[in-house]
C-alpha cells in the first residue's frame, strides 16, 4: 500500500519548451505532496509543498513562475517546468505523506533540457 | 532551521565488513522525525527506517541497525556483514512537525556513497 506513481521517468526537451511531471497517489489520498530536485551527485532539495485545493508553498530561492505546481485532486499533483533551460536539467522526485506514517516517494523524473 | 550533516561523502569497504554511516542533525523542535533512505543508481528512494524524537530505542532489522542518541543529536546506521547489493547512496533526513500536527517536507543530508567491493 501507499504507492506513489510518477511520470514520465525520463524526458528530454528542447530549451524554451515546457514539461509537465505527474505524481499520483495510487491507493491513498494525499492532501499534501512534496516536490524535490536533485542535481547529479548532490542531495535532494525540497522545492515546494503542494496542498490540494490551495496554492503551493515554495522554498526560498525557487521561482514559482517557473515551476508551476497544481494539486487539483486528492490523488494528483503536477509540476510544470516552464520555458525550460539546460540549467533546469535535474532529477525531480515527488513524495506524499503516507497513511502508514512517513513519506512515500515516486520513482523520479530525469529531465534533460537540450 | 533544521540541518542534517552526513560528514562521510564516500565509504568503501570489502564485502562482509561492518560499516557505520554517521548522521548528525540540528533542530529547534522537540517533536521531529528522522529517516534513512537508500538510493540505488536507478534513483528511486528506498525507505529504510523512520524514528520519532520520543523513541530512543535502537532498532535492528536483519543486517541493519540504527543508533539514535538525542544527547549527541545523532542517528547512525550500521550495516553488518555488508554485501555488494548494499552499494548505494544513503541519505539521512529530518522532518519537523508543525504545531498543528502536520509534518513538514524532509531536510536531507548530502548523502554517503557506500561502495561494497567483492
Amino acid at each position: 500500500g501507499a504507492v506513489v506513481s510518477q511520470h514520465p521517468s525520463r524526458v528530454i526537451c528542447k530549451s524554451g519548451t515546457s514539461v509537465k511531471i505527474e505524481c499520483r497517489s495510487l491507493d491513498f489520498q494525499a492532501t499534501t505532496m512534496f516536490w524535490y530536485r536533485q542535481f547529479p551527485k548532490q542531495s535532494l532539495m525540497l522545492m515546494a509543498t503542494s496542498n490540494e485545493g490551495s496554492k503551493a508553498t515554495y522554498e526560498q530561492g525557487v521561482e514559482k513562475d517557473k515551476f508551476l505546481i497544481n494539486h487539483a485532486s486528492l490523488t494528483l499533483s503536477t509540476l510544470t517546468v516552464t520555458s525550460a533551460h539546460p540549467e533546469d536539467s535535474s532529477f525531480y522526485i515527488c513524495s506524499a505523506r503516507s497513511p502508514l506514517g512517513g513519506y512515500t516517494f515516486g520513482s523520479g523524473t530525469r529531465l534533460t533540457v537540450v | 532551521a533544521q540541518k542534517v550533516t552526513q560528514a562521510q561523502t564516500e565509504i568503501s569497504v570489502v564485502e562482509k565488513e561492518d560499516v557505520t554511516l554517521d548522521c548528525v542533525y540540528e533542530t529547534r523542535d522537540t517533536t521531529y522525525y528522522l529517516f534513512w533512505y537508500k538510493q540505488p543508481p536507478s534513483g528511486e528512494l528506498v525507505f529504510l527506517i523512520r524514528r520519532n524524537s520520543f523513541d530512543e530505542q535502537n532498532e535492528i532489522s536483519g543486517r541493519y541497525s540504527w543508533n539514535f542518541q538525542k544527547s549527541t543529536s545523532s542517528f547512525n546506521f550500521t550495516i553488518t556483514a555488508s554485501q555488494v547489493v548494499d552499494s548505494a547512496v544513503y541519505f539521512c533526513a529530518l522532518s519537523e512537525e508543525y504545531s498543528g500536527g502536520g509534518a513538514d517536507g524532509l531536510t536531507f543530508g548530502k548523502g554517503t556513497h557506500l561502495i561494497i567491493q567483492p
